[in-house]
């Protein structure tokens, strides 16, 4: 699976919308981006996944450039609840029962 | 259950013993996984199953990891012979065969090994 990278931390005023970047440079075709999030104590949690367009759900947006080298995770009105770690990750889609492989991702620090 | 649920939630356990971690996963979750997060780092993989079977054992650090799994439902990872360094949260996941967007962690075993 291609690596990615990802800021160590951001900060966002609660409201705002939080755009967290993930560079993947290595993506080959059949990799989808795939978003999870560690809020303090919890397991990780599902947000978003996408292979080329752009994708909306009720937690997220991602947007991925047309080469498909970044990607951004966008929450609209991050909330302080939303302060978490955020997973970038890259995988073969339909790749039946491979681990997902998480890197240290991006520390999300909301604040009022 | 509604969820992916582990135990003990948390374990202290002295250099040496030996530490039995369990995990019950979402029923009819074919897939599980371990998963291992030291204080302040991301997530190690340890173990895959698919049913009882572990096709992918790729990341267990060392022999004294072992995990089986029975009746395509309950998970067992056990420690040999502690060490401090396997002081972390262990976290497990389940998911319908190869479908991570419908995966779900555990609130994971926090082992400290003193």
């Amino acid at each position: 699976d291609a690596k990615t990278t990802q800021p160590t931390s951001m900060d966002c005023a609660e409201g705002r919308a939080a755009n967290l970047p993930c560079n993947h440079s290595t993506i080959s075709g059949n990799e989808y981006v795939y978003w999870y999030r560690q809020i303090h104590s919890q397991g990780p949690q599902y947000i978003i996944h996408g292979l080329k367009n752009n994708e909306t759900n009720e937690m997220a947006s991602l947007i991925i450039t047309e080469d498909r080298k970044s990607s951004t995770l966008i929450l609209p009105h991050a909330t302080l609840r939303d302060t978490a770690v955020y997973y970038c990750i890259v995988r073969v889609g339909g790749q039946a029962g491979t681990a997902l492989i998480f890197g240290k991702g991006t520390t999300l620090s909301v604040s009022s | 259950g509604a969820g992916v649920s582990q135990s003990p939630s948390n374990k202290v356990t002295e250099k040496g013993k030996d530490v039995e971690l369990r995990c019950d996963p979402i029923s009819g979750h074919t897939a599980l996984y371990w998963y291992r997060q030291r204080l302040g780092q991301g997530l190690e993989f340890l173990i895959y199953f698919q049913g009882n079977s572990a096709p992918d054992k790729s990341g267990l650090p060392s022999d004294r990891f072992s995990a089986e799994r029975t009746g395509e439902s309950v998970s067992t990872l056990t420690i040999q012979r502690t060490q401090q360094e396997d002081s972390a949260v262990y976290l497990c996941a389940s998911s319908p065969t190869g479908s991570w967007r419908l995966a779900f962690f555990g609130q994971g075993t926090r082992l400290t090994v003193v």
